[in-house]
């Protein structure tokens, strides 16, 4: 299985401040059509994890410009230009290059 | 818009089958992958497996040898059966549909989630 492991675990953040979060995998996510198969999920408490960031950089839909996502290979990075109160949550990646897809163990985001 | 919800029951007597239906609505189960996850505040987010609209599965292996993903297009429903739980399958389970290519190519939604326990 892939391995996921995400830094830091905990992230306190003051809004407006950026943030970023860092994941690693431990084989590379590039397919052979050139894409990266990682994502990014923000699961507010109480609710199931939501779609963030796909294929390593692309928002998914409704997902504010604030987010951006960077990385190819096995190092991947989730940044917020600008945090905002609705971002808290945890941040999970996720590959899906290959079966088991399997996530990282997650980075709580809360405000300071 | 698709909607997902998971139904089942909420408790499952160790050793039993833990069933749940994952139900469709607001768009097609003709097309897609569909995926079920379990939460756990051990493991964390865990993949078991997906189902195409064609029936094609595939299951972690680490579950591989209890579990079994359907698919009912005419019902609009996809289940889980986890045959021989133990207290380890106590979860939040969850399912997913894997989105379009040429659209949000991740899991874009997901079920609420509906939380069993395997107790006696």
């Amino acid at each position: 299985d892939i391995v996921m492991t995400q830094s830091p675990l905990s992230l306190p953040v003051t809004p407006g401040e950026p943030a970023s979060i860092s994941c690693r995998s431990s084989q590379s996510l590039l397919h052979t059509n050139g894409y990266n198969y990682l994502d990014w999920y923000l699961q507010k408490p109480g609710q199931p994890p939501q779609l963030v960031i796909f294929l390593s950089n692309r928002r998914a839909s409704g997902v504010p410009d604030r987010f951006s996502g960077s990385g190819s290979r096995t190092d991947f990075t989730l940044k917020i230009t600008s945090v905002e109160a609705e971002d808290v949550g945890i941040y999970y990646c996720m590959q899906s290059l290959q079966t088991p897809y399997t996530f990282g163990q997650g980075t709580k985001v809360e405000i300071k | 818009q698709v909607q997902l919800q998971e139904s089942g029951p909420g408790l499952v007597k160790p050793s039993e089958t833990l069933s749940l239906t994952c139900s469709v609505s607001g768009g097609s189960i003709n097309k897609n992958y569909w995926s079920w996850f379990r939460q756990t505040p051990g493991k964390g987010l865990e993949w078991i497996g997906y189902i195409y609209f064609s029936g094609v599965t595939n299951y972690s292996p680490s579950l591989q040898s209890r579990v079994t993903i359907s698919i009912d297009t005419s019902k609009t429903h996809f289940s889980l059966t986890l045959s021989s739980v133990t207290a380890a399958d106590t979860a939040v389970y969850y399912c997913a549909r894997l989105g379009d290519w040429n659209s949000d190519y991740g899991f874009d939604v997901w079920g609420p989630g509906t939380t069993v326990t395997v107790s006696s």
